[in-house]
């Protein structure tokens, strides 16, 4: 069974920063590419960030370019998301997909920026 | 960037009637490759988004089959035969032909009347 977990979410003030991992099982995660997708307050979704299986490429929304980073570590399953010099419309759930056709998603882990 | 646009926004429906959300782009979805990259997804309140539909007409493992999409071009519809309860939430369509972004609708709130 797939299965995608998010974790690293929280409370931050602007400008701050936030680590977000997320561990994939039931799959082989190396030949996948990867990404993020945040959904606001108010329910949108918006895709993050993609990186490819080797992470040889990244590719993010014009909004995160220069402030996230995306990585993966394929021996350890895992999937990241480094968040730094957070706005306050970067609160939402963030979510880790599976593929660039989003087939599996994890449960979401939210993140909120506010004084 | 590829903008996606869906109708209507709130679709309350009465339990076993057919639905129908249309989802428009701003401009042609088929890839040089001659596939058209849409997806249509289900959320349940509470819950993560999950995939019903891939390639614009192709249903995910386990989905009920009175679920359907179509379309082609800039113009495409999920329909679903007869609503049941379950049905209940937020549908989006999203488009992965011309990434990056990918890109998705603003959502349908489908409830029951």
């Amino acid at each position: 069974e797939v299965q995608l977990v998010e974790s690293g979410g929280g409370l931050v003030q602007p400008g701050g920063s936030l680590r977000l991992s997320c561990v994939a099982s039931g799959f082989t995660l190396r030949t996948y590419w990867m990404g993020w997708v945040r959904q606001t307050p108010g329910k949108r979704l918006e895709w993050v960030a993609n990186i490819k299986q080797d992470g040889s490429e990244k590719y993010y929304v014009d909004s995160v370019k220069g402030r996230f980073t995306i990585s993966r570590d394929n021996a350890r399953n895992s999937l990241y998301l480094q968040m730094n010099r957070l706005r306050a419309e970067d609160t939402g759930v963030y979510y880790c997909a599976r593929g660039t056709a989003h087939d599996y998603w994890g449960q979401g882990t939210l993140v909120t920026v506010s004084s | 960037d590829v903008v996606m646009t869906q109708s209507p926004l709130s679709l309350p429906v009465t339990l076993g009637q057919p639905a129908s959300i249309s989802c428009r782009s701003s401009q042609s979805l088929v890839h040089s490759d001659g596939t058209t990259y849409v997806n249509w997804f289900h959320q349940r309140p509470g819950q993560s988004p999950r995939r019903l539909i891939y390639k614009v007409s192709k249903r995910e493992s386990g989905v009920p089959d009175r679920f359907s999409g179509s379309g082609s071009g800039t113009d495409f519809t999920l329909k679903i035969s007869r609503v049941e309860a379950e049905d209940v939430g937020l549908y989006y369509c999203m488009q992965g032909t011309h990434w990056p972004p990918l890109t998705f609708g603003q959502g349908t709130k489908l409830e029951i009347k």
